[in-house]
């Protein structure tokens, strides 16, 4: 069982606004940074979002991040098609002295 | 721009000894820290070790026991050994290095691992 958690699944229509969560630890997401990645069946993870709230160039302004605590989470607005995916949150564990991944939520555009 | 691309056998009998490489092309494997992460199909990701050409080398405490990861700088290459392999490890091996602190920003394309007799 991963120490970081994720909702195995959400939905939304096209257009819609839906928001991911990724909840944790003081020594995990209430110490450090979180990062998001958008992942397509057969690929490697794609970094979407960065310490928390910043996207890489390339990442369209529609997806967004934040953090609360020992939560952070991932907005995605306009919701279109090609978002169906599966998305990871990550940050580094000082416990574990080492990287933890949120067991990832499956997204389903209707 | 840093590239990455692993390297493995395929098809790993259980019991036997696992061994990956993951060529570095952009940038040396003295900088940065280096990352093995693996994926069974179906399910998410998982940290392995993390490697720093600077000595520190640190270990997914459920695996510790079986793996070893190290780095071979003359060949800017870095290799990840797994143990008395079984089912259980069958997976997306990928490798993935921290350009930037904070996030692991460059990873490789992957590569599958089977673990059957």
């Amino acid at each position: 069982q991963s120490a970081v958690t994720q909702t195995p699944s959400a939905s939304g229509t096209p257009g819609q606004r839906v928001t991911l969560s990724c909840s944790g630890s003081t020594s995990n997401i209430g110490s450090n940074t979180v990062n998001w990645y958008q992942q397509f069946p057969g690929t490697a993870p794609r970094l979407l979002i960065y310490a928390n709230d910043q996207r890489p160039s390339g990442v369209p302004d529609r997806f967004s991040g934040s953090k609360s605590d020992t939560s952070a989470s991932l907005a995605i607005s306009g919701l279109q098609s090609e978002d169906e995916a599966d998305y990871f949150c990550l940050t580094w564990d000082d416990s574990l002295n080492g990287w933890v991944f949120g067991g990832g939520t499956k997204l389903t555009v209707l | 721009q840093v590239q990455l691309r692993e390297s493995g056998p395929g098809l790993v009998k259980p019991s036997e000894t696992l061994s990956l490489t993951c060529a570095v092309s952009g940038d040396s494997i003295k900088n940065y820290y280096w990352s093995w992460i693996r994926q069974p199909p179906g399910k998410g990701l998982e940290w392995i070790a993390s490697f720093s050409y600077s000595g520190s080398t640190t270990y997914n405490p459920s695996l510790k026991s079986r793996v070893t990861m190290s780095g071979d700088t003359s060949k800017n290459l870095l290799s990840l050994e797994v143990t008395s392999v079984t089912a259980a490890d069958t997976a997306v091996y990928y490798c993935a290095t921290e350009v930037s602190a904070g996030r692991l920003d460059y990873w490789g394309q992957g590569v599958l691992v089977a673990v059957s007799s």
